[in-house]
């Protein structure tokens, strides 16, 4: 089946500090890949998302590149902020058949990375 | 404009009483998906519907949960006789269809006592 696996947190980094959170997948197809975040108090929201292979996905300063060759799709930030402390979920997306022809998009989600960023 | 909803927000039960969850999706979306995320875990997938059947419920974990979607629009997922293995947060999930970005309501977190 599909499965993410992500860099265990907890992550603590100074401000301005550069951030990666490793991120290997496994998947029967080809897959679309995400990052989602979860700041305190708020909803999954998508921060980035890459549909093929060397595809880089980028927003509010992040960025990951789709790496196929070694199914990964690592987070990675030049300079964080102390805005940035939230939880970061990996997640990849395989179109699947079900039912009467329709698709089914789920997301398969990693286990998420708990960033914590200090003044 | 308005985003998905949940409520409530908070469910406290005690173990083998029945609860249902609901959500609203964004209006518009015809694609809607419930998680369940366990502490310390990353949200895992329950069942997906495209208009008002259930395209898939394969990821449902037994046969005491059942969701519904009678109208297109609100969504209400149902667990009976409640375990205390089921507490969690519930995630519902909206979006246009196919690829298009799934947006996340703020969830329900269920506690069985």
């Amino acid at each position: 089946g599909d499965s993410v696996t992500q860099m265990e947190g907890p992550v603590t980094l100074s401000e301005e500090a550069f951030l990666t959170i490793n991120c290997t997948y496994t998947a029967t197809g080809y897959p679309s890949l995400f990052w989602y975040v979860q700041y305190p108090g708020e909803g999954l929201q998508l921060l980035l998302k890459a549909t093929k292979a060397d595809d880089k996905g980028s927003n509010k300063g992040f960025e990951a590149t789709y790496r196929k060759e070694t199914t990964s799709f690592h987070l990675e930030k030049g300079s964080v902020q102390v805005s940035d402390s939230a939880v970061y979920f990996c997640a990849l997306s395989v179109t699947r058949i079900v039912g009467r022809g329709g698709s089914n998009y789920k997301l398969t989600f990693g286990k998420g990375t708990l960033l914590t960023v200090n003044p | 404009g308005a985003g998905v909803s949940q409520t409530p927000s908070n469910k406290v039960t005690e173990k083998g009483k029945y609860v249902e969850l609901r959500c609203d999706p964004i209006s518009g979306h015809t694609a809607l998906y419930w998680y369940r995320q366990s502490l310390g875990q990353g949200p895992e997938f329950l069942i997906y519907f495209q208009g008002t059947g259930a395209a898939d419920d394969s990821g449902l974990p037994n046969d005491r949960f059942f969701a519904v979607r009678p109208e297109g629009s609100v969504s209400t997922l149902k667990i009976q006789r409640t375990e205390r293995g089921d507490s969690a947060v519930y995630l519902c999930a909206s979006s246009l269809g196919g690829m298009n970005e799934q947006f996340f309501g703020p969830g329900t977190r269920l506690t069985v006592l």
